[in-house]
């Protein structure tokens, strides 16, 4: 059964970092794209990341970019998000999700497997 | 940039009931890259349609998509009362894109 556990949600100042860890299990980690989308309190969902299986290829919003750093460790099924630069509009539950096929961010295809969340609220 | 745009806001419907739902794009969806989520509150979204049409697996047959290009439906046949949710359709592929969610909810 694939599960996805994410930690490291909390609350931080404006200008603040945090990073967000996702565990995956009951998959073969290497061999799927992985994103982090992200849902604001009431409002919609968001796509904020994606880093392809095994090239290591990266990819982010606008909103993001510049602030935000995906990465992988295959080795320990691990999924990471440092983000840096953190303004109120980034307060929302943060979620790991694991795409449907294949290692390819552009032809991994939607999301078929979705951690629980982890909150992240960023105020004063 | 592509927009996703969809409608209705809300749709008041009775158990029973046929739910049509609609989701536009500003421009041609690439490849039918087009998915359907539901979301439930308190609960993290759940693939139901991905490819315009392809039921996701375990998905029950009275949801089902259609379309191309730059519209497309979701459908659920008879509403039952555990589908009174949120769904967003979503554009994949190198620049995810949601659109903003029709609300499904009970007459």
């Amino acid at each position: 059964e694939v599960q996805l556990l994410e930690s490291g949600g909390g609350l931080v100042q404006p200008g603040g970092s945090l990073r967000l860890s996702c565990a995956g299990s009951g998959f073969t980690f290497s061999n799927y794209a992985m994103s982090w989308v992200r849902q604001a309190p009431g409002k919609g969902l968001e796509w904020v990341s994606g880093i392809s299986g095994t090239s290591g290829n990266t990819y982010y919003a606008d909103s993001v970019k510049g602030r935000f750093t995906i990465s992988r460790d295959n080795s320990k099924n691990t999924l990471d998000l440092q983000m840096n630069s953190l303004r109120a509009e980034d307060t929302a539950v943060y979620y790991c999700c694991h795409h449907i096929w294949g290692p390819g961010f552009r032809g991994a295809g939607p999301w078929d497997y979705w951690g629980q969340g982890t909150l992240v609220t960023v105020s004063s | 940039e592509i927009v996703l745009t969809q409608s209705p806001g809300t749709l008041s419907l009775s158990p029973g009931e046929r739910a049509t739902l609609s989701c536009r794009a500003s421009q041609s969806v690439t490849s039918s890259f087009l998915a359907w989520y539901q979301q439930k509150p308190g609960q993290a979204p759940r693939l139901l349609i991905y490819g315009a049409s392809t039921r996701a697996t375990g998905i029950p047959d009275r949801f089902s998509g259609g379309g191309s290009g730059t519209d497309f439906t979701l459908t659920i046949s008879r509403l039952e009362p555990e589908d009174f949710a949120v769904y967003y359709c979503q554009q994949y592929g190198s620049s995810p894109l949601f659109g903003g969610g029709t609300k499904v909810e009970i007459k």
